[in-house]
């Protein structure tokens, strides 16, 4: 079984830009977490999807958005660019997001200038 | 106050020692424990997760919940190199919902040959 996949693996933009995530969940999972993670803050919760529907949301600004399709497939969208928003950023999928194991992708890296 | 604190190290012991890697919450509606292993530019892999308090094993890796003192433990015998990598504790919110979990900073450990 295919774990989950992330693109792009890396990516640099500038400051003022936006940009679009993208994750692809273990066949089968409904649920989708991202979070961010940087060195000085650590792992972060982002928030959350489960059939279409955000369940779950962190303390993030509303720069920061997502969606999920009805393939499960998920994106998150980041606008207006800061420089502190350069981090990697994981997405996990689990089967329902309940008392199950969460799988990560390797992350998608981002830098921005 | 971070709800989940966890030294960042880094730790740096000998192939074989004993490591002991430690978490504090503050959140008492934690009530499941998870512990995951990063390896540099990879997403995290759950290692074990428990929700008792007392000691959970699998192989070389042993972890302890002391629910009353909130401190999570997780101990690694005969350490090898191929453990070096970051330690992350987890918790889900509200107990149950694993779709949004809370890291600790992450303790960075080599395990030098």
């Amino acid at each position: 079984k295919a774990g989950v996949t992330q693109t792009p693996r890396y990516l640099i933009k500038t400051r003022g830009q936006q940009v679009t995530l993208s994750c692809s969940p273990i066949s089968g999972h409904r649920s989708v977490s991202w979070y961010q993670q940087t060195p000085g803050q650590g792992l972060q919760f982002l928030f959350e999807y489960f059939s279409e529907t955000q369940r779950n949301k962190g303390n993030f600004p509303g720069r920061f958005s997502g969606r999920q399709f009805s393939n499960s497939r998920s994106e998150m969208n980041v606008s207006t660019l800061e420089l502190g928003d350069s981090a990697l950023y994981l997405c996990a999928s689990s089967l329902e997001g309940v008392r199950e194991t969460q799988y990560f992708g390797p992350g998608t890296r981002l830098l921005v200038l | 106050q971070k709800e989940v604190e966890q030294d960042p190290g880094p730790l740096s012991v000998p192939e074989g020692a004993i490591v002991s890697l430690n978490c504090t919450y503050s959140n008492s509606a934690f009530q499941y424990f998870m512990w995951y292993r990063q390896y540099s530019r990879k997403g995290p892999e759950l290692l074990m997760y428990t929700y008792s308090s007392g000691n959970k094993e699998d192989g070389r890796f042993t972890a302890q919940v002391d629910k009353s003192s909130k401190y999570i433990s997780l101990f690694i015998r005969d350490s090898q190199p191929s453990d070096s990598a970051t330690y992350l504790c987890a918790m889900p919110a509200g107990g149950t919902s694993y779709g949004k979990l809370t890291f600790g900073q992450g303790t960075i450990l080599t395990v030098h040959p």
